[in-house]
């Protein structure tokens, strides 16, 4: 069964601080690995994506890490902001002949404080 | 603004009523992808249609359908409602149907009491 588990399941940390999210995936076919960050009540907003021959991502203070071998990739956040409080989730893309199935984790809660 | 509008935005009804939620893509999108996301549970795909042929099916359940229109609109029907099915049901769309990024709506919030 395609599964996507991320940790830790919530964290809290002060401002200007950096972080680390985890994810570990089982899905195959693999195509993409997505970070989305979703504030509360609202939908979720692309971080990045990364195939399976990039390592490394960033976007802005968001650096994503792949390791395809281990199926594990990790969000980086840099001088954590309080508008970083957010849910952070996980996704793998798995695009076949049948169009292109997402599988998201259950999701990272972070939250920022002065 | 991610350019995809979902309406209504809160939408309360009664177990064994049928209901429909409506989103638009991005202008020049031509997937669409719906997903639920409930309160004990991450999001859960749905389905996906391209160019208005369904591609890709997830956890949906019989009681739902889906289509999407020439003009690439799209429609989720709900039916038989059932108290589980309260959740935020989001749509996104992306230009083809692959790599690329996906663009979320608002979400239609569904209470059903």
């Amino acid at each position: 069964k395609n599964q996507v588990e991320q940790s830790p399941q919530s964290l809290i940390i002060l401002e200007g601080k950096n972080c680390t999210l985890q994810c570990n995936y089982t899905v195959s076919p693999f195509s993409n690995l997505r970070w989305y960050k979703q504030d509360t009540g609202r939908g979720p907003v692309s971080l990045t994506i990364m195939t399976f021959s990039e390592n490394t991502k960033s976007n802005g203070r968001y650096t994503a890490t792949l390791d395809a071998d281990t199926k594990q990739s990790s969000l980086h956040i840099t001088a954590s902001q309080l508008s970083d409080s957010a849910s952070y989730i996980c996704v793998v893309s798995s695009f076949t002949g049948g169009g292109n199935k997402l599988t998201f984790g259950t999701g990272t809660q972070l939250k920022v404080e002065l | 603004d991610s350019g995809v509008t979902q309406t209504p935005k809160h939408l309360i009804t009664a177990t064994g009523q049928r209901v429909t939620l409506r989103c638009s893509p991005r202008s020049g999108d031509l997937s669409v992808y719906w997903y639920q996301q409930s309160l004990d549970q991450g999001l859960q795909f749905l389905i996906q249609y391209y160019n208005g042929e369904e591609r890709a099916k997830g956890n949906i359940l019989e009681r739902f359908s889906a289509q999407q229109f020439p003009d690439l609109h799209s429609e989720l029907n709900l039916s038989s409602l059932e108290l589980g099915d309260s959740a935020l049901y989001f749509c996104a769309s992306s230009v083809y149907e692959g790599q690329e990024t996906q663009y979320f709506g608002p979400g239609t919030r569904l209470l059903v009491l």
